[in-house]
């Protein structure tokens, strides 16, 4: 079955450290998308990548970073410097990376705690 | 930037209720309007989606949602809501490659 997969499904990290959240896609999208869900803000977007090593930022890119080596693969680091690293975290992809229309396709989220 | 406002935040109903829920956009450009929703314990899905034709727009499990373009509006629609219907819906605006989600609005359905 083609899809996106996250991993892993809860993290736990202390503060201060690095974090790098997994994204892997089998569907031979071109685009891909990290979005943050928070209780009551609904998702906001973090970075997103039309195609390989090339990424640009979303509404919220600050504390975050992001690399685009394959085309299966968008990981998003969470560094020291996010001032509220804890929420849900969600990767998606869409197949048509020129298409405004091209609806997303979702993983199932990593649930980051820092504490 | 574009903004994307869903007016209630949780609604409760009864099993055959009627269901609206309501979306507001902020860009007056063209634009691709979608309503995503996530039933417990599973990942977003699209339930329907508008980009020209129209503004009636049927998506799946008997949803549909009318684009008002003069009200910037993308309101949800089902006629008579079902236990399995408790989710939390999400509105989102497209004009380029980005997409713009509103806040979201559980959807509780009391059998």
């Amino acid at each position: 079955d083609g899809g996106i997969t996250q991993s892993p499904k809860y993290l736990f990290r202390k503060e201060g450290q690095n974090v790098t959240l997994s994204c892997e896609q089998n569907l031979n999208h071109d685009a891909m998308y990290w979005y943050r869900q928070d209780p009551g803000q609904g998702l906001r977007l973090i970075y997103y990548s039309q195609i390989v090593n090339d990424f640009q930022k979303g509404d919220i890119a600050e504390g975050y970073s992001v690399s685009r080596e394959k085309k299966e693969s968008f990981p998003l680091t969470v560094t020291s410097a996010q001032k509220n690293p804890t929420a849900f975290y969600l990767c998606a992809s869409k197949e048509d990376r020129s298409s405004y229309n091209s609806p997303l396709h979702f993983g199932n989220g990593t649930r980051l705690t820092v504490t | 930037a574009q903004s994307v406002s869903q007016h209630n935040h949780h609604v409760i109903l009864s099993e055959a209720a009627s269901l609206e829920l309501g979306c507001n956009y902020s860009y007056g450009g063209t634009v691709n309007l979608f309503w995503y929703v996530q039933y417990p314990g599973q990942h977003l899905q699209l339930l329907l989606k508008y980009f020209s034709g129209d503004p009636l727009v049927k998506g799946i499990k008997g949803f549909e949602a009318e684009f008002i373009k003069s009200k910037f509006s993308f309101n949800l629609r089902k006629p008579s809501v079902q236990w399995s219907d408790t989710a939390e819906y999400f509105c989102a605006v497209s004009n380029d490659y980005k997409l713009s989600f509103g806040a979201g609005t559980t959807v509780t359905v009391r059998a």
